[in-house]
């Protein structure tokens, strides 16, 4: 059974370029979250698609954006990058069908990351 | 709005010895604790978590956390250190979403390091 899968691993870019990172979530699972991890930092909630819309959105700017695909796979795109943007980017997958169980009990299974570096 | 408190940006300990990393917690409703693991260059792993329940909670590799309400706290121990427990490790509340989902906030992490 395939875990969260995340491509590419590093990506190289310069400011002002548009990026776009991909996620494929584990098996069975319909939701992904996306989080900025920057150096020394703990990850920061970016966004959470679920049936191909975004749910909700942490503090981060219009320039952030995604989508999720109907066989919940997603991508987060980042337009007009800073510097600050350098940060190791991970997906993570859930599903929202607990059982009854509340939301927040759903474990986040975490894929290995995309390290941006911005020039 | 929920937070987290990592007390300590790094923790050293010898192999063999009693870890302990610490952890508070901030939320106006019963909170959804979990531990994660990062090793270099890899995602996060998770631990362990409290959700409902036995206070005292077992996880992977020996870990176990215990959740205080008092304390508002849920500190991550193990008796003893080994050599590959040195990572990184985030303790994190949960947060429902409305429509279903959750999201995560996480503590700044503490950097174990564990020497022979």
């Amino acid at each position: 059974d395939a875990g969260v899968t995340q491509s590419p691993t590093h990506l190289i870019k310069t400011r002002g370029q548009q990026v776009t990172l991909r996620c494929s979530p584990k098996s069975g699972h319909d939701t992904v979250s996306w989080y900025q991890q920057a150096l020394g930092q703990g990850p920061q909630f970016i966004f959470q698609y679920y049936e191909e819309e975004e749910r909700q959105r942490g503090n981060f700017p219009d320039r952030f954006s995604g989508h999720q695909f109907p066989n919940y796979s997603s991508e987060l795109n980042v337009n007009a990058l800073l510097l600050g943007d350098s940060a190791l980017y991970l997906c993570a997958s859930s599903s929202v069908r607990t059982s009854g169980r509340p939301s927040s009990y759903n474990e986040q299974f975490f894929g290995p990351g995309t390290r941006l570096t911005v020039l | 709005a929920q937070s987290v408190t990592q007390l300590g940006s790094h923790v050293s300990v010898s192999e063999g010895a009693l870890v302990l990393l610490r952890c508070n917690y901030s939320s106006s409703v019963p909170p959804y604790l979990f531990w994660y693991v990062q090793y270099p260059n890899q995602g996060l792993q998770l631990l362990l978590k409290y959700t409902t329940g036995a206070t005292l909670v077992k996880g992977i590799n020996g870990f176990e956390a215990e959740f205080k309400k008092s304390e508002t706290s849920f500190h991550l121990t193990k008796p003893s250190a080994h050599m590959s427990d040195a990572a990184e490790y985030f303790c994190a509340v949960s947060e429902g979403l409305t429509g279903g989902g959750n999201k995560l906030t996480f503590g700044t992490g503490t950097q174990l390091k564990v020497e022979l």
